[in-house]
Order: C-alpha cells, then sequence, then structure tokens
C-alpha cells in the first residue's frame, strides 16, 4: 500500500542544520515533496525532487533521495527562528494522489 | 498574490447545519483536491476533480460531497455536520502530475 512516516519532533539551535528525515513505500512515485505548514495556515510548497534525481539543493535546502532505501531528507541549512513550523513529506503515487507522512514539528531554539 | 483562495477561513456551525466551504484558484489547474486535515494529522483525502471528472477516496463518509462548476470554483458541502467532522479543510490545485498548491485551509469547528 502507500504509506510515508516521518519522525515526529526535531528540536535544533539557531544557526544549527537540521535535517528532517522520511520513509515511503510506493516505488513507482515519480515526484516527491517537501510542504511547510506554519500555524493555522495552509500547506506551503517548500521543495520537490524527480524520482531519478539523487539530490537537489535550493538555497538553504537540501534534498536526498534515496530511491532504494525509500528514503527522503531535507536538510534546512543555518535554521532560523522562522523555520520553526510542521514539515510534510509527500510522494505522488502512481494513481496521481498526494500522500502525505504525519508531519514532522520542528523547533528551532535560539 | 494568493493563487488558490478559500471562504471562510474561519466557520463555525451548529451540529447538523449544512455547510459549504469554497475554494478558487487563478492558476487555471485542471486538477482541483479537498483535504481534511485534523490536529497533529497528516492531510487526508476526501476527493479530487480532474476536470469536471469527480474521484471520491472510498473512505470518504457520504456527508461529505463536491461541486465544482467551473475550472475556477470548487466547493465542499458537509450535509450534517457532527463533532468528528471539526477539522481544518484544506483545498489545492494542480495540473495533472505536478506539484499542488494549497489553500490557507478553512478551520471548521462545530458546536
Amino acid at each position: 500500500g502507500e504509506d510515508v512516516e516521518q519522525s515526529l519532533f526535531l528540536s535544533v539551535r539557531e544557526g544549527d542544520s537540521s535535517v528532517i528525515n522520511c520513509t515511503y513505500t510506493d516505488s513507482s512515485s515519480t515526484y516527491l515533496y517537501w510542504y511547510k505548514q506554519e500555524p493555522g495556515a495552509g500547506l506551503q510548497l517548500l521543495t520537490y525532487i524527480f524520482s531519478n534525481m539523487d539530490m537537489k539543493q535550493d538555497q538553504r535546502l537540501t534534498v536526498l533521495l534515496n530511491k532504494k532505501d525509500k528514503h527522503l531528507s531535507l536538510r534546512i541549512a543555518d535554521t532560523q527562528t522562522g523555520d520553526s513550523a510542521i514539515y510534510f513529506c509527500a510522494e505522488r503515487s502512481n494513481t496521481g494522489k498526494l500522500i502525505f507522512g504525519q508531519g514532522t514539528t520542528l523547533q528551532v531554539k535560539p | 498574490d494568493a493563487m488558490v483562495i478559500q471562504n471562510p477561513r474561519y466557520q463555525v456551525t451548529q451540529f447538523g447545519k449544512p455547510v459549504t466551504l469554497s475554494c478558487s484558484q487563478t492558476l487555471n489547474h485542471n486538477v482541483m483536491y479537498w483535504y481534511q486535515q485534523k490536529s497533529s494529522q497528516a492531510p487526508k483525502l476526501l476527493f479530487h476533480y480532474y476536470d469536471k471528472d469527480f474521484n471520491n477516496e472510498a473512505d470518504t463518509p457520504d456527508n461529505f460531497q463536491s461541486r465544482r462548476p467551473n475550472t475556477s470554483f470548487c466547493f465542499l458541502d458537509i450535509r450534517s455536520p457532527g463533532l468528528g467532522d471539526a477539522a481544518m479543510y484544506l483545498c489545492a490545485t494542480s495540473r495533472f502530475g505536478g506539484e499542488a498548491f494549497f489553500g490557507q485551509g478553512t478551520r471548521l469547528t462545530v458546536v
């Protein structure tokens, strides 16, 4: 079946790097996404990676994809207090649906 | 400029009283989605439209209906809201196979 799993909580100090991990089960996924959700708001697309890529970098964000292990990670360099939010990993299944993980709450301490 | 707009941002309804949530988009995307998100949980897909084709998830309760009168607008109708339907409702749009863009959501409270 289709399933996406994430660790629920991560706490870092301001200026450190954050790494949020995700595993998925659908090997036919074409795209994998990272969304950010601030309290009371909708989901904001941060970045995505196509399944034939290993890495994608976008300013402070680096996405790593290990397709063999079905493991996706999001690294945020120089984490700021404004990065505090819930981060959702999502895969696009072969039926076209977006399947979300439970979200990782990132707490950034000053 | 907001591309996916949901109204209202906050909705309070009475138990059993029908309620409609609305979503509009300026992206001209052919796919529109409705998700339900309860506190500390992943968004759960209720249904989606590919153009006018309606696709209902198997576990979406019959209490939830949707209408898409044109490309730009989509509505979520809850016929008889129960306390368990209190949640954030998220609308999203995409091109087929493309990334999804979300609105700010409507937080529904049932009293």
